[in-house]
């Protein structure tokens, strides 16, 4: 069955330090999404993404975070300078149009010190 | 108000038990409804999907939806110690330029114990 798959599963930065966090879609999805998940927290929507721009994007979404398609398989996700409360789950999600199920990957845990 | 509230819980029922989750909202644009299941620190898994108003079933879970009243549900049948998680409930905008943002509710955590 296909899936969402993310790398890496944990992430450990320092405050300052740039990090890329990186998924694999579902390959006929056209939708793609971050999301984040602070511990004991809602998850909470970052961005979408569909035709290689961003379409949506929240309050949490400043100019220190940015995403990627670069090539047909990959979608990233990069923190240009992280902050401690930058700490979180991150999951990448994929759907085949916006109101359909969105499938989700596992995560990764970002822990910045 | 919160756009989508949930009892956090949490809730701990026995094997076999019959369990009812809820969510309330509050934006009448909504029209797709889903229901996942997160285990600890893992990503969260799609179980149900529906549309409208209504009752939808899949083997020993089923998804409801009022719109009139703006509730959802989701009741697990026989409920089993591997039932124990975190159950969200998510909707996703659905108005003409919507791309799909999805609102979470809190989750409720659910224990299911022997």
């Amino acid at each position: 069955e296909p899936e969402v798959t993310q790398t890496p599963s944990h992430q450990v930065t320092q405050m300052g330090q740039e990090v890329i966090l990186r998924c694999v879609p579902i390959s006929n999805h056209l939708y793609f999404y971050w999301y984040r998940q602070i511990l004991g927290q809602k998850v909470e929507f970052l961005v979408s993404f569909y035709n290689n721009e961003i379409s949506e994007k929240s309050e949490i979404f400043d100019d220190q975070f940015s995403v990627e398609r670069p090539d047909g398989s990959n979608f990233t996700l990069k923190i240009r300078s992280t902050k401690l409360e930058d700490s979180a789950m991150y999951f990448c999600a994929s759907s085949v149009r916006p109101t359909y199920e969105q499938y989700f990957g596992p995560g990764t845990r970002l822990t910045v010190t | 108000q919160k756009e989508v509230e949930q009892d956090p819980g949490p809730l701990s029922v026995p094997e076999g038990a019959i369990v009812s989750l809820n969510c309330t909202y509050s934006n009448s644009a909504f029209q797709y409804f889903m229901w996942y299941r997160q285990y600890s620190r893992k990503g969260p898994e799609l179980l149900m999907y529906t549309y409208s108003s209504g009752n939808k079933e899949d083997g020993r879970f089923t998804a409801q939806v009022d719109k009139s009243s703006k509730y959802i549900s989701l009741f697990i049948r026989d409920s089993q110690p591997s039932d124990s998680a975190t159950y969200l409930c998510a909707m996703p905008d659905a108005g003409g330029t919507s791309y799909g943002k999805l609102t979470f509710g809190q989750g409720t955590i659910l224990t299911v114990h022997p």
